[in-house]
């Protein structure tokens, strides 16, 4: 385990479902992520964190809803999604945005399957 | 566009021998860089991380930094079947917090 924790680790869900993903960091990290991973793409950044601030949100689309409760815990809501949002979504954490430096730790990631 | 550019290969090595694995990037005000491992069907881990001009190694690993030429490369001395994986280079822009990832670069190292 690399201390960021991702539940579930796979999920199926319809179109009309309602879901959350979940992640927990126990690093004593400051900032959180959320990133999508498609077949043949590069990691795309969703969304930033940093102290259960909302720092970035790079054009998401508004069915995917973030919460960061504190500094430990990210959510990822999902509701009404379509097939090519089926990925593996990561999420990862840093010690803050800061520092200058960046080392970015990743959870296992949840394979979404939405059909 | 600020850019990541890796060659997705694959990259095919025999077991033994060095492999070679290049990141190109646009941002010349760039400041550090990080080089992901990502077996299929896992997350990425980091393995190396560098951020001034030249070599850096730990264990069979060496990251070289060169900014002038504006690329950065990871090279896999005595390669393992274990090592077959993606490589993925991410670099942080000038004025930027957030790593921007490349597509990665596949390695097979084969008996």
């Amino acid at each position: 385990e690399t201390g960021v924790t991702q539940t579930p680790r796979h999920l199926v869900m319809g179109m009309t479902n309602k879901k959350s993903l979940k992640c927990e960091q126990h690093l004593g990290h400051n900032a959180m992520y959320w990133y999508k991973q498609s077949a043949k793409k590069p990691l795309e950044l969703m969304f930033v964190y940093s102290l259960e601030e909302r720092v970035e949100n790079n054009s998401v689309p508004s069915r995917f809803s973030p919460e960061c409760p504190n500094s430990s815990h990210l959510f990822l809501h999902l509701h009404t999604l379509q097939p090519e949002d089926s990925a593996l979504y990561l999420c990862a954490s840093s010690q803050d945005l800061v520092s200058g430096y960046g080392e970015a730790f990743f959870g296992q990631g949840t394979r979404l399957t939405v059909v | 566009q600020k850019e990541v550019e890796q060659n997705s290969g694959p990259l095919s090595v025999p077991e033994g021998a060095i492999a070679s694995l290049n990141c190109t990037y646009s941002d010349r005000g760039s400041q550090s860089f990080f080089w992901y491992r990502q077996y299929s069907g896992k997350s990425p881990e980091l393995i190396m991380s560098i951020y001034s001009n030249g070599d850096k190694e730990d264990g069979r690993f060496t990251a070289q930094l060169n900014k002038a030429s504006q690329y950065v490369s990871l090279l896999i001395r005595d390669s393992q079947p274990s090592d077959s994986a993606t490589y993925l280079c991410a670099v942080k822009f000038g004025g930027s917090y957030i790593p921007t990832f490349g597509r990665g670069t596949s390695l097979i190292v084969h008996p």
